[in-house]
């Protein structure tokens, strides 16, 4: 598929555990996004990456979150010791620089 | 500060009506962009629209069109014709950014748009 592509669909955590996102923008594509979204609610900004480099990460709500993208491709969002406020949909985007967001189906996050 | 607001939380027609989804902002940059986005329940939220804060024309593309107004700070949305495939969460935005109009986007709450059959 030629698409953003984000796993796991679902993830259920209890409270306390470490959970791991990922997200495989489409090839070639520079700048990748993180959103969080609550329901009935607009996405939130997370987190910004132009290739590898992590330009901003101001949206991150505690140190709890962490994101990498390493090869600057693959992303992956990570969130320790999980609390019931983190659950939400996550959501990954890609762009080249200044076009339009694709976005991925999300990861719907619920902590029990 | 900016913001966006969609006062419309939810709109019901029924098929083949016409119907306005409308988007409020707030800035004070005089370059800004502004975008619309489609959620249908499949949760993908999808590209329709971005404008630059110069380009006040007013756009139609198929059924879809868009009604910029800075001087009420309004772009709202129009579906002409409306059918049930239309049905999803529609998403107005902001971006004042320069390098990548997509960086630090604002969004409203969203107005969720049913069209009944």
């Amino acid at each position: 598929g030629a698409g953003v592509s984000q796993s796991p669909r679902y993830k259920v955590a209890k409270r306390g555990q470490d959970v791991a996102l990922r997200c495989d923008p489409i090839s070639g594509h520079v700048s990748l996004f993180w959103y969080q979204q609550a329901l009935g609610q607009g996405p939130e900004f997370l987190t910004y990456f132009q290739n590898e480099a992590q330009l901003d990460k101001s949206g991150l709500p505690s140190d709890r979150f962490f994101a990498e993208r390493p090869e600057g491709s693959v992303s992956t969002l990570k969130i320790q010791r999980t609390q019931q406020e983190d659950s939400a949909v996550y959501l990954c985007a890609s762009s080249p620089t200044g076009s339009p967001l694709h976005f991925g189906n999300g990861t719907r996050l619920t902590v029990t | 500060a900016q913001k966006v607001t969609q006062a419309q939380t939810e709109i019901s027609v029924v098929e083949k009506e016409d119907v306005t989804l409308d988007c409020v902002y707030e800035t004070r940059d005089t370059t800004y962009y502004l975008f619309w986005y489609k959620q249908p329940p499949s949760g993908e939220l999808v590209f329709l629209i971005r404008r630059n804060s110069f380009d006040e024309q007013n756009e139609i593309s198929g059924r879809y069109s868009w009604n910029f107004q800075k001087s009420t700070s309004s772009f709202n949305f129009t579906i002409t014709a409306s059918q049930v495939v239309d049905s999803a969460v529609y998403f107005c935005a902001l971006s004042e950014a320069s390098f990548d109009s997509n960086y630090q986007l604002i969004w409203g709450a969203g107005t969720k748009l049913i069209i009944k059959p």
